[in-house]
């Protein structure tokens, strides 16, 4: 059982370069989460999804688009990418909103 | 606007004492709390979850508690320990139907030896 499973691990892009992170969970959560980790500023949610097919905003979704095509994984995405989104970006499911939160591992992202 | 604060930023205790660490959070409507730990470098582990009717929760050496009218919650740890060392954060959701946690930005925890 892997749980959260994040892709990749470390990335570096040049301003104005996209990417996909991709998400996977294998315990078959419903709900889906987003996060980016800044020093000083916590956890902010970017985008979540309640369900296959469906995303939502969250606290700064500027500057990133969101996939649920399968139930299983939860993509993340950057068209066009600036420093400011320079960041750790956290992964995050649950099977309903009365069960813990499981994160995966992070994927250390640097925009120069 | 709903928020979640830690205070204080960082802690640093002796080995063996007790500790409580603070969370507080605006609109005591919520659904949940989470209690994370978090290592350098690392993902977040769950540690207690409490829903809005519980009044505590506990697992080892850990406690957490919940009172939803003053908007706080704490977390205990009994006889710290340096494997203790970590930082520490709380989460929490309301019942306003949108199923996201909001974060505090953590304390940092630092047992000495």
């Amino acid at each position: 059982n892997a749980g959260v499973t994040q892709t990749p691990k470390f990335r570096v892009l040049k301003t104005g370069q996209s990417m996909t992170l991709l998400c996977a969970q294998d315990m078959n959560h419903e709900y889906m989460y987003w996060y980016r980790q800044d020093p000083g500023m916590g956890l902010r949610l970017i985008h979540y999804s309640v369900g296959e097919g469906t995303t939502a905003k969250g606290e700064v979704p500027d500057g990133y688009n969101v996939s649920r095509l399968k139930k299983q994984n939860f993509l993340l995405g950057l068209e066009s990418a600036a420093p400011s989104q320079t960041s750790v970006y956290f992964c995050a499911s649950r099977f309903t909103g009365s069960t813990p939160l499981h994160f995966g591992n992070g994927t250390r992202l640097t925009v120069t | 606007k709903q928020e979640v604060t830690q205070i204080p930023a960082a802690l640093s205790v002796p080995e063996g004492e007790n500790l409580v660490l603070n969370c507080s959070f605006t609109d005591s409507a919520i659904y949940n709390l989470q209690w994370f730990r978090q290592d350098p470098g690392k993902g977040l582990t769950s540690l207690l979850l409490i829903q809005s009717s519980q009044r505590e929760q506990t697992s080892g050496r850990l406690n957490a508690s919940l009172d939803k009218s003053s908007g706080r919650s704490t977390l205990y740890i009994a006889a710290s320990q340096p494997g203790d060392s970590a930082t520490y954060l709380c989460a929490v959701g309301w019942t306003s139907g949108t199923y996201k946690y909001i974060f505090g930005t953590g304390t940092r925890l630092k047992v000495l030896a």
